[in-house]
């Protein structure tokens, strides 16, 4: 049963990059035709779809954090990364990863990480 | 972006009762939707997909159905456990949008 693990700081300071990296064990994330996804929530803004990234590394992001976000996947050590620049206080938020299916289901979720931006 | 639009935003029920939560989209998302229970504190679980399959593991008593561009999760026979928040999420096109949620509470 493959399972994800998000890890990465918990407190940013604003306009620095917050980073957070998702472990995936229990399967190889070059197996399959799986989408590594990154996904938040926060009380304004309920579940938000961040972006996908496919082991190959092409990647798709939302369109309004596109500008900002960065994600990547390390083969190696089984986990792939998240990069979001310049945050501000409106990017806390719980983040989670997880794997999609081929048609983009999110089937494995991680347990979540709460990332707080503030000074 | 296409807009999921999901009613009520929050529904009372009992155990054993049924239940029908919504999820509209802005534009045609054709069979490319799924439903999502989350748990205080947890992360979302998939329930539903494709509109209306079931994930492995998910009682029969949650079903999902779709008419036009309006899909709806039904849960029969409630039991404790559903009592948590549910979305719909479509996957038609980035970015892939969720509701806002509906939260399912004893009455």
């Amino acid at each position: 049963q493959v399972q994800l693990q998000e890890s990465g700081p918990g407190l940013v300071k604003p306009s620095q990059t917050l980073s957070l990296t998702c472990t995936v064990s229990g399967d190889s994330i070059t197996s399959g035709s799986y989408h590594w996804t990154w996904i938040r929530q926060s009380a304004g803004r309920g579940l938000e779809w961040i972006g996908r990234i496919y082991p190959t590394g092409s990647a798709d992001y939302k369109s309004s954090l596109a500008s900002r976000v960065t994600m990547s996947v390390d083969t190696s050590k089984n986990q792939f990364s998240l990069k979001l620049s310049s945050v501000t206080a409106a990017d806390t938020a719980v983040y989670y990863c997880a794997r999609a299916s081929p048609l983009f289901y999110l089937h494995h979720w991680g347990q979540g990480t709460l990332v707080t931006v503030s000074s | 972006d296409i807009q999921m639009t999901q009613s009520p935003s929050s529904v009372s029920a009992s155990i054993g009762d049924r239940v029908t939560i919504t999820c509209r989209a802005s534009q045609g998302i054709a069979s490319w939707l799924a439903w999502y229970q989350q748990q205080p504190g947890k992360a979302p679980r998939l329930l539903i997909y494709a509109v209306s399959t079931l994930e492995s593991g998910v009682p029969s008593r949650f079903s999902g159905s779709r008419s036009g561009t309006d899909f709806t999760l039904t849960i029969t026979s409630l039991q404790s456990e559903d009592f948590a928040t549910y979305y719909c999420q479509q996957t038609k096109s980035f970015p892939h949008t969720f509701g806002q949620g509906t939260k399912l509470e004893i009455k």
